[in-house]
């Protein structure tokens, strides 16, 4: 597609089931980001995939957060055992890896309302 | 590790009036810089970039310059409309591809 999709936009669940949040890159970027975005707050980075490498899974706040990338493109981020304090907007970007030393911008999702009563 | 700064508390101000947004960043090397802008209920859009010192970032009516000596990215508007009212992120892209937010700024413009 022309950008960034995250699916479902919404979604409600109970104290203590799992989620899974879907985001589909722009074709082509090899880098992508999970942010969590609270009421009122700012950005809280989560994990960030590029290419085949390792991905830097240094924001995830609790082993109940997990991510994965499957053949370089969709991601999918799985929070277990859903708890309250949860409840926020879930971003997803991708990014262009550029060669040169001039960095590409980032293009975001519209994010996933998760809502955990 | 490198960060971005942005000045606290909700900006308030007249239609027409001129707006500022401070942004300063802590790095190593030369990051990008980035002013991003989020509507109500909308996700992050890409409001200017600049990659490189002294470079211009405009969009919109706004403007940001990349300011090495002061390591600044200050946002500014000659004259704000209702339409502009909206969230405001300054963030820099590093070495190792990591993304960096400052914590944004709400802006409301009052008509």
């Amino acid at each position: 597609g022309a950008g960034v999709s995250q699916s479902p936009s919404n979604k409600v669940t109970e104290k203590g089931k799992d989620v899974e949040l879907r985001c589909d890159p722009i074709s082509g970027h090899t880098a992508l980001y999970w942010y969590r975005q609270s009421l009122g707050q700012g950005l809280e980075f989560l994990i960030y995939f590029q290419g085949n490498s390792a991905p830097d899974k240094s924001g995830l706040p609790s082993d109940r957060f997990s991510a994965e990338r499957t053949g370089g493109s969709v991601s999918t981020l799985t929070i277990q055992r859903t708890q309250q304090e949860d409840s926020a907007v879930y971003l997803c970007a991708s990014r262009r890896i550029s060669q040169g030393a001039q960095k590409t911008e980032a293009f975001f999702g519209q994010g996933t309302r998760l809502t955990v009563v | 590790g490198d960060s971005v700064t942005q000045m606290e508390g909700p900006v308030t101000l007249s239609e027409e009036a001129f707006l500022t947004i401070n942004c300063t960043y802590t790095a190593t090397g030369y990051p990008s810089l980035f002013w991003y802008v989020q509507y109500p209920g909308e996700g992050l859009q890409l409001l200017l970039k600049a990659t490189k010192a002294d470079d211009k970032g405009s969009n919109k009516g706004f403007e940001a310059t990349y300011r090495k000596e002061t390591t600044s990215f200050h946002l500014e508007k000659g004259s704000v409309q209702v339409s502009d009212s909206a969230v405001y992120f300054c963030a820099l892209i590093y070495g190792n591809n990591r993304l960096a937010f400052g914590k944004g700024n709400q802006v409301v413009v009052i008509p």
